[in-house]
């Protein structure tokens, strides 16, 4: 079974206007991480926020937030005003206790495109 | 310095032929990662080196040979590929090897690969 899934495989954004894209999960755990990353055409995995699941508040950093709904087990990230340097591939992952030594279980990835 | 330095950025090889990716970093990181990446895909796992010691191998065919030098450099040796194999190679680090839930991957730009 598919541990973390998005369901969007392509976005499209106007320059300056919010998107959201979805992520859910699946796990027994109680204690577990999740992740966001942006991947450029360049290649690179640029680690964006972090969201733990005994955090009580919303995880922010800058223009990304973390629409957090643990009993729904998602994970949604929040893009306010848009960049064209916004397009890219982006990655929801998981952290469990069980699967040790960094590991990340990664999701399809949602390819977002902004658009002046 | 929060870079993971790959080189080289584009390798096109031969099936016969031996060849070697090299990975860098200087923030002290003590796990350093090897991942697959195909296009449009999410990037899967193949090696882990925790304190320079190979910790995971997630069933890698042997024509992929890893390689921790020291604690700053992990290499990947290539021989005998085959075109399947063509794929962005990813190296990462992250600061532990998975002791906390929130310990995050920093990613390389990677090496694309083109197996002919």
């Amino acid at each position: 079974a598919q541990k973390i899934t998005q369901t969007q495989p392509g976005m499209f954004v106007q320059e300056k206007e919010a998107v959201t894209l979805d992520c859910t999960y699946d796990t027994s755990d109680q204690s577990y991480g999740l992740f966001w990353y942006k991947q450029p055409s360049s290649g690179e995995m640029i680690f964006l926020i972090y969201q733990g699941s005994y955090d009580e508040q919303n995880a922010t950093e800058g223009r990304y937030s973390l629409n957090f709904q643990k009993a729904r087990k998602s994970a949604n990230l929040v893009i306010s005003a848009s960049q064209l340097g916004d397009s890219a591939m982006y990655f929801c992952a998981m952290r469990e206790p069980n699967s040790g030594y960094s590991t990340l279980t990664f999701g399809k990835g949602t390819m977002l495109l902004v658009s002046p | 310095d929060t870079e993971v330095t790959q080189t080289p950025k584009h390798l096109v090889m031969g099936m016969t032929n031996k060849k070697s990716l090299k990975c860098e970093q200087h923030m002290g990181h003590r796990a350093m990662y090897w991942y697959k990446q195909k296009a449009k895909k999410p990037p899967e796992l193949m090696f882990v080196y925790s304190y320079e010691k190979l910790s995971i191998n997630e069933s890698v065919p042997s024509r992929f040979s890893p390689e921790c030098p020291n604690s700053s450099l992990l290499n990947l040796h290539l021989h005998a590929l085959q075109p399947e194999d063509s794929a962005l190679y990813l190296c990462a680090s992250s600061q532990g090897a998975g002791s906390t839930l929130i310990e995050k991957l920093f990613f390389g730009s990677g090496t694309q690969l083109s197996v002919l």
